[in-house]
C-alpha cells in the first residue's frame, strides 16, 4: 500500500518569506509526527498529533513554527519568516496506533533550503 | 534536553567485515530503536528492543538494550555493499509521550 508521502520534496525559499509543507499520512494511521533533520545530524522532535487530542508542540524550536492536522489525516508544518537556520531536512512519520513506538513509518522528506 | 551519544560517527570497512555501533545516554530510555537511512528517503526501522539485557537479531544484525537502559549496541555481520547508509539510534523515555530522541547517526561505508 502506499506509504507516508511529503510534498514538496525540495523547497528553496528567500529568507523572510513563509513555507508551508505537506504529509500525507499512511490511510488510517492515528497518529503523525514531523521531525526536523539538520546536515548530518539526527533527527530533532517537533510536533506530535494523536487522533482529536491537542497536539503535543513541546519540540517546535520558536512560535515562527505551527502545524496543523486537518480531519485527522494531512497535515501542513508551517514556517513563517523562514531564517537560514531553518534549513534542514522535515521528515513526517504516522502510526497507526498510540504509543506504538515500533510503527513509526517515515516519509521521504521535504528538504528545505533558506538562500 | 536529553542527548544520545552515537559512535563512531562513520565506518569505512571491506565487505565482508562485522560492524559495530553503539549509542550511549545519561538517561534511562524505556525503549531502544535502531533504524537506517537510505540517501533522500526516511529512516527504516531495523530493530526494537523493550526490555533492559535484551538482544534480538534479525538477519545479519544483532542489537541489545543495555542492562543499565542507558546504552544500546548494534551489529551488523558480514557485511555487504547495500548496508551502506546511515544508522540512527532512537530512545523513548516514556510510552505516553512516544517522542523519539535520535542518535547523531553513524555513517557505513562498504567497500566491495
Amino acid at each position: 500500500g502506499a506509504g507516508v508521502s511529503q510534498s514538496p520534496s525540495n523547497k528553496v525559499t528567500e529568507k523572510g518569506k513563509d513555507v508551508e509543507l505537506r504529509c500525507d499520512p499512511i490511510s488510517g494511521h492515528t497518529a503523525l509526527y514531523w521531525y526536523r533533520q539538520s546536515l548530518g545530524q539526527g533527527l530533532e522532535f517537533l510536533i506530535y498529533f494523536q487522533g482529536n487530542s491537542a497536539p503535543d508542540k513541546s519540540g517546535l524550536p520558536s512560535d515562527r513554527f505551527s502545524a496543523e492536522r486537518t480531519g485527522g489525516s494531512v497535515s501542513t508544518l508551517t514556517i513563517q519568516r523562514t531564517q537560514q537556520e531553518d534549513s534542514a531536512v522535515y521528515l513526517c512519520a504516522s502510526s497507526p496506533r498510540p504509543f506504538s513506538t515500533d510503527t513509526q513509518y517515515f516519509g521521504p522528506g521535504t528538504r528545505l533550503t533558506v538562500l | 534536553g536529553q542527548q544520545l551519544n552515537q559512535s563512531p560517527q562513520s565506518m569505512f570497512i571491506q565487505e565482508g567485515e562485522d560492524v559495530s555501533m553503539n549509542c550511549t545516554s545519561s538517561s534511562i530510555f524505556n525503549t531502544w530503536l535502531w533504524y537506517k537511512q537510505d540517501p533522500g528517503e526516511g529512516p527504516v526501522l531495523l530493530i526494537a528492543l523493550y526490555k533492559a539485557g535484551e538482544l534480538t537479531s534479525n538477519g545479519r544484525l544483532t542489537a541489545q538494550f543495555g542492562i543499565t537502559r542507558k546504552d544500546s549496541f548494534l551489529n551488523i555481520s558480514a557485511s555487504i555493499p547495500s548496508d551502506v547508509g546511515i544508522y540512527f539510534c532512537a530512545g523513548l523515555v516514556n510510552n505516553a509521550g512516544n517522542m523519539l530522541t535520535f542518535g547523531g547517526g553513524t555513517r557505513l561505508m562498504v567497500k566491495p
